[in-house]
């Protein structure tokens, strides 16, 4: 089994819908990510959890929220979807200094 | 902008030879490297990693090379097999648990 799942794996979605994307893990870590991945521009940070109560903006968080559930769990939320947030979607887990993350989310939005 | 950047989009090699993938960063601060491997419809795997201390780290067929005075770091892979065929993102961390990365290197081994 996947030590860190993402919900779902593919999505399209229309302008000015509110979307989910949910991750989930197994490896007991307290820091989580959300990032973006774009044709050209590698992967973005969205916003990151060091722990249940800690929640920080990354450098592209607007337009999207966050929430952790617990532990295992870290969603991203998309308020209001526009096209220009058509992408792959990656969660991660963290632990010493290195990233561990999920098969992403393509997200579509027309 | 951008401060992890990896200015070839792709490489291709033949199998059995060896792979050079570069990577250049701008922040100083950056203490922490790590290289990660992606394949489609995947998400990225660590692959190996150094820290600043070092100038080299090596596991089995990859090498990472990192010249702290030129901000530049680079991978090596050798021999390269059908495999490696995948998009390899050089990512950096200034030991904040965040990592900044690059656009990603695709290679593609030929046989």
């Amino acid at each position: 089994d996947a030590d860190v799942t993402q919900t779902p794996r593919n999505r399209i979605t229309k302008t000015g819908k509110r979307i989910m994307l949910e991750c989930s893990q197994t490896k007991g870590h307290d820091r989580m990510y959300w990032y973006r991945q774009d044709p050209g521009l590698g992967l973005r940070l969205i916003y990151y959890s060091f722990d249940v109560k800690d929640i920080n903006k990354g450098e592209i968080s607007d337009g999207y929220s966050v929430s952790r559930q617990a532990q295992a769990k870290f969603s991203l939320s998309l308020e209001s979807a526009i096209p220009n947030q058509t992408a792959l979607y990656f969660c991660a887990t963290e632990i010493y200094n290195t990233q561990y993350f999920g098969p992403g989310t393509r997200l579509t939005v027309l | 902008d951008q401060q992890v950047k990896q200015n070839s989009p792709s490489l291709s090699v033949q199998e059995g030879r060896i792979s050079i993938l570069n990577c250049d960063y701008t922040n100083s601060m950056f203490d922490y490297f790590l290289w990660y491997k992606k394949y489609p419809a995947e998400g990225p795997t660590f692959l190996i990693s150094i820290s600043s201390i070092k100038d080299k780290n090596e596991d089995g067929r990859f090498t990472v090379f990192l010249n702290k005075s030129a901000k530049h770091l680079s991978l090596h892979i050798v021999p390269s097999q059908p495999g490696d065929s995948a998009v390899y993102f050089c990512a950096a961390s200034a030991g904040d648990y965040k990592l900044s990365f690059g656009a990603g290197t695709t290679v593609t081994v030929r046989a």
